[in-house]
């Protein structure tokens, strides 16, 4: 069973970049069987997803976000990871990371979640 | 973009009693993709059912979901008290995915 756990700054600066990381254990990221993702959810709110990468390499990005979003793997540490920039207070949220399966698009594995607030 | 509404916003109810969430699609979501998600407070969300229908492995036979097209329902059969926290729908047969805004279901 797939295991993913978020790691990342608490606290980002206005205009600055995000970076997040997920480390996944019991898959791996560059198996194919797996779509790895973020979403995140601001505080009292509902969830947003903001991309995937699959394939180590192909990635699929709302397009509310794609201007700001990259999603890349590491397979050296088997991790993928986010970067959001030019952040605003509008982007503090708990972030995730999820994964579905291939050919399936619902998100079977969470991570616990990470806090990131945008404030200077 | 899908955009999924929710209704109601709030449910009050009774352990015991029958819940039934909707679900609302703004166009037809292709092969009843379509998923439901409970949300525990401070938790990350949990898969319930997917494919409009099919529970996820472990939840227990009281949840059940039906609907396609626009129109999704969520059933609890007979809430139980751990029943009463946030429930999210889905719709992965289009990008962007986008998530319902969630109904709470609280306890009367």
């Amino acid at each position: 069973q797939v295991q993913l756990q978020e790691s990342g700054p608490g606290l980002v600066k206005p205009s600055e970049t995000l970076s997040l990381t997920c480390t996944v254990s019991g898959g791996s990221v560059t198996s194919g069987t797996y779509y790895w993702s973020w979403i995140r959810q601001p505080p009292g709110k509902g969830l947003e997803w903001i991309g995937y990468i699959y394939d180590s390499g192909n990635t699929n990005y709302n397009p509310s976000l794609k201007s700001r979003v990259t999603i890349s793997v590491d397979t050296s540490k088997n991790q993928f990871s986010l970067k959001l920039n030019s952040v605003t207070a509008a982007d503090t949220a708990v972030y995730y990371c999820a994964s579905r399966m291939l050919f399936r698009g619902y998100f079977e594995y969470w991570g616990q979640g990470t806090l990131v607030t945008v404030s200077s | 973009e899908i955009v999924l509404t929710q209704s109601p916003g709030t449910l009050s109810l009774s352990p015991g009693e029958r819940a039934t969430l909707s679900c609302r699609a703004s166009q037809g979501i292709s092969s009843s993709y379509l998923a439901w998600y409970q949300q525990r407070p401070g938790q990350a969300p949990r898969l319930l059912v997917y494919g409009a229908s099919r529970r996820a492995t472990g939840i227990p036979d009281r949840f059940s979901g039906s609907g396609s097209g626009t129109d999704f329902i969520l059933t609890i059969s007979r809430l139980e008290p751990e029943d009463f926290v946030v429930y999210y729908c889905q719709q992965y047969g289009n990008s962007p995915y986008t998530f319902g805004q969630g109904t709470k279901l609280e306890i009367k």
